[in-house]
Order: C-alpha cells, then sequence, then structure tokens
C-alpha cells in the first residue's frame, strides 16, 4: 500500500493562502487519481478536489471551486493544493489519498490540520 | 447530488456481541459503496469496497452486503478494536466521493 504523508497545514487569517503538499512513498498507476478531502474538527468528511496522475484533468467541489488549485508533480510524485481566499469554515484536517480509475478509495495519509482564523 | 444517510447515529454494543450498521443513497448507485472506520486522530481505514469487497488485511469479522440504494456493514464478535467511528462512502457519481455522516460505534 502507497504510504502518504501531508505537510503545510497551519494557522492562516480570513482571507490568506495556504499550499498542502503530500507526498507518495512510491509511483503511483497512471490510471490513479489523487484526492484531498477534509474533515471539520468533530465532524464528518467531505471531498475537496480531485487530480489524475498524468495532471491532465482537475475537479473541484462547489465550496472550493475558484479558490483552491490542485497540482501534481510527477517528478517528486507529489500533490498539491493551493488554498487562497481562506474562510473560517475551510478550518480542518485536511487528508490526502488515492483512488483508481473508477474512484475506488485506497491509501490515505494522516492528515494536516489547516486553521482559518484572525 | 447524491444525499448519503447513516444510521443509528450512535450503536451500543457489548463485545463478543454483533452490529449491523446502514447506509441507504438517495438514489441508485450500484454497488459504489465503501465503508471505513475511523478512532480519534488517525486517517479513516478503508474496511470494504464495492459494497461488500474487503480490503486488505481486513478480517473476515467484518462484511458488507446491499446493492442499489440500501446497504449493511455487519460486524461480527465485536472487539476492542472495532470500536469508533465508521463511515459510509460512495464512489464515481458526482461529487466523486461522497460520505455519509458516521455512525459511532460504542462499548456497552
Amino acid at each position: 500500500e502507497v504510504q502518504l504523508v501531508e505537510s503545510g497545514g497551519g494557522l492562516v487569517q480570513p482571507g490568506g493562502s495556504l499550499r498542502l503538499s503530500c507526498v507518495a512513498s512510491e509511483l503511483i498507476s497512471s490510471t490513479s487519481w489523487m484526492h484531498w478531502v477534509r474533515q471539520v474538527p468533530g465532524k464528518g468528511l467531505a471531498w475537496v478536489s480531485r487530480v489524475n496522475i498524468p495532471g491532465t484533468s482537475r475537479s473541484y467541489a462547489d465550496s472550493v471551486r475558484g479558490r483552491f488549485i490542485i497540482s501534481r508533480d510527477k517528478d517528486t510524485n507529489s500533490l498539491y493544493l493551493q488554498m487562497n481566499s481562506l474562510r473560517a469554515d475551510d478550518t480542518g484536517v485536511y487528508f490526502c489519498a488515492t483512488s483508481d480509475a473508477t474512484m475506488v478509495p485506497d491509501s490515505w495519509g494522516r492528515g494536516a490540520l489547516v486553521t482559518v482564523s484572525s | 447530488e447524491i444525499a448519503i444517510t447513516q444510521s443509528p447515529a450512535t450503536l451500543s454494543v457489548s463485545p463478543g456481541e454483533r452490529a449491523t450498521l446502514s447506509c441507504r443513497a438517495s438514489e441508485n448507485i450500484g454497488s459504489n459503496v465503501a465503508w471505513y472506520r475511523q478512532k480519534p486522530g488517525q486517517a479513516p481505514r478503508l474496511l470494504i469496497y464495492g459494497a461488500s469487497t474487503r480490503a486488505t488485511g481486513i478480517t473476515s469479522r467484518f462484511s458488507g452486503s446491499g446493492s442499489g440504494t440500501d446497504f449493511t456493514l455487519a460486524i461480527s464478535s465485536l472487539q476492542s478494536d472495532d470500536f469508533g467511528l465508521y463511515y459510509c462512502q460512495v464512489y464515481n457519481h458526482w461529487p466523486p466521493w461522497t460520505f455519509g455522516q458516521g455512525t459511532k460505534v460504542e462499548i456497552k
């Protein structure tokens, strides 16, 4: 199973930006997808964004579209989430995860905490 | 957009007993359902995918069933490590992943 490690979380003021990273322990199949999922403390899970391994297809949840950008770097086996115009309701733990081409989930990272507060 | 309802919200079970968790989707999703267990401070752990296929390393005490709109996760002979929060997930629809609100399995 691929190991995923997130980094880049922290405290940021409303309106600010933050970039999350996720590094995979091994090469991921070219037909797979990588996802970001967030969890508000004490609450449930919500899908945020996905990108295919070639980096040619991306999609976003309505709540983050236009503010967040997902990207891949195949040379470093990394996934990124650039988060702009952050709001208090973006606060949560952000998990990096993988799936196959039919969206069957596979591996998950341990998460990175993002806190948006003044 | 698909809506998922998990029931019950909390399930109190004695060690050694069987637990049955339910997940209902707002429309027909075939067998595109996964189940997870999450413990505090940890990532969700995949238990079941394809409604009934156990993930790698998952004991046969976990079994999934259902298709269409109604799905069940059964845990036989509960052990201390089984207690936690269980999520149902629908995949390969829009959004690509949708999660239920969770069922907490606690020690009775």
